[in-house]
C-alpha cells in the first residue's frame, strides 16, 4: 500500500544553521508532496508544496527537492529561527485534492 | 483561524461510549477528511467526503462511521470506545481543485 516514510524523528540545529529533513515515498504514481508544519496545540499547517513536474521550489528560507526516479524528496530551512521549533511532516497524495499520506513527523529542535 | 472548525475542542469519555466529532469546512471547500493522530502513528487518513458522498477510505474501524450533510458540515461517530481511541482528531477541507489541506484545530479525545 501507499507508504511514506521520514527521517530522523528529531532533530537538533543551532539557531541560524539548516535543517534538512527527508522522505521516501512507496506509490511511484504519486505526484504532489506537500509539507506541514504542527505546532503544540494547533493542527498541522501548509508550508510548501511540489508537483512531480517539478524537481525544486523554494519560498524564503524553505525550499523541496523532489526526485522522483528515486522517490525521494526533502525539506530544507536555512537560517532557522527559534519559531522553526515544531513537528514537521511530509505528505504525498495523487493529486492535490486526493487524500493525503503522511509520513510519522520530524520535531525539530533550534538550538539557541 | 484556518477557516475549519472543529467542536468540541475536548471530550473525555469513558470506555464503551459513543461520541460525535464535529467539522465545520472553510466555505467554498466541498472536500472534508477526518484524520487520527496519535503519538506513535502519526496522522492516519480515516475518511473522506466529497459534496455529501464518501470518496475515499482509509484505516478506520468499523466502530467509527462519518458523515457530510448537505450543508457540507461533516461529523465522525465513534461508538464501543477503547482506551486506544484516545487522540486527536483533526478534519480538513479542501476545494476540489485549489490547494492541499486546510486543518482544523482538532478534538482531542481521551477514553477513560
Amino acid at each position: 500500500g501507499e507508504n511514506v516514510e521520514q527521517h530522523p524523528s528529531t532533530l537538533s540545529v543551532q539557531e541560524g544553521d539548516s535543517a534538512v529533513i527527508k522522505c521516501t515515498y512507496s506509490d511511484s504514481a504519486s505526484n504532489y508532496f506537500p509539507w506541514y508544519k504542527q505546532e503544540l496545540g494547533k493542527g498541522p499547517q501548509l508550508i510548501i508544496d511540489i508537483r512531480s513536474n517539478v524537481g525544486e521550489k523554494k519560498d524564503q528560507r524553505i525550499a523541496v527537492t523532489l526526485n522522483k526516479t528515486a522517490k525521494h524528496f526533502s525539506l530544507h530551512i536555512t537560517e532557522t529561527q527559534p519559531e522553526d521549533s515544531a513537528v514537521y511532516f511530509c505528505a504525498a497524495s495523487k493529486r492535490r485534492d486526493d487524500k493525503i499520506i503522511f509520513g510519522k513527523g520530524t520535531r525539530l529542535h533550534i538550538l539557541p | 483561524d484556518s477557516g475549519v472548525t472543529q467542536t468540541p475542542k475536548h471530550l473525555i469519555t469513558a470506555t464503551g461510549q459513543r461520541v460525535t466529532l464535529r467539522c465545520s469546512p472553510r466555505s467554498g471547500d466541498l472536500s472534508v477528511y477526518w484524520y487520527q493522530q496519535s503519538l506513535d502513528q502519526g496522522l492516519q487518513f480515516l475518511i473522506q467526503y466529497y459534496n455529501g458522498e464518501e470518496r475515499a477510505k482509509g484505516n478506520i474501524l468499523e466502530r467509527f462511521s462519518a458523515q457530510q450533510f448537505p450543508d457540507l458540515h461533516s461529523e465522525l461517530n465513534l461508538s464501543s470506545l477503547e482506551l486506544g481511541d484516545s487522540a486527536l482528531y483533526f478534519c480538513a477541507s479542501s476545494v476540489n481543485s485549489g490547494y492541499g489541506y486546510t486543518f482544523g484545530s482538532g478534538t482531542r479525545l481521551t477514553v477513560v
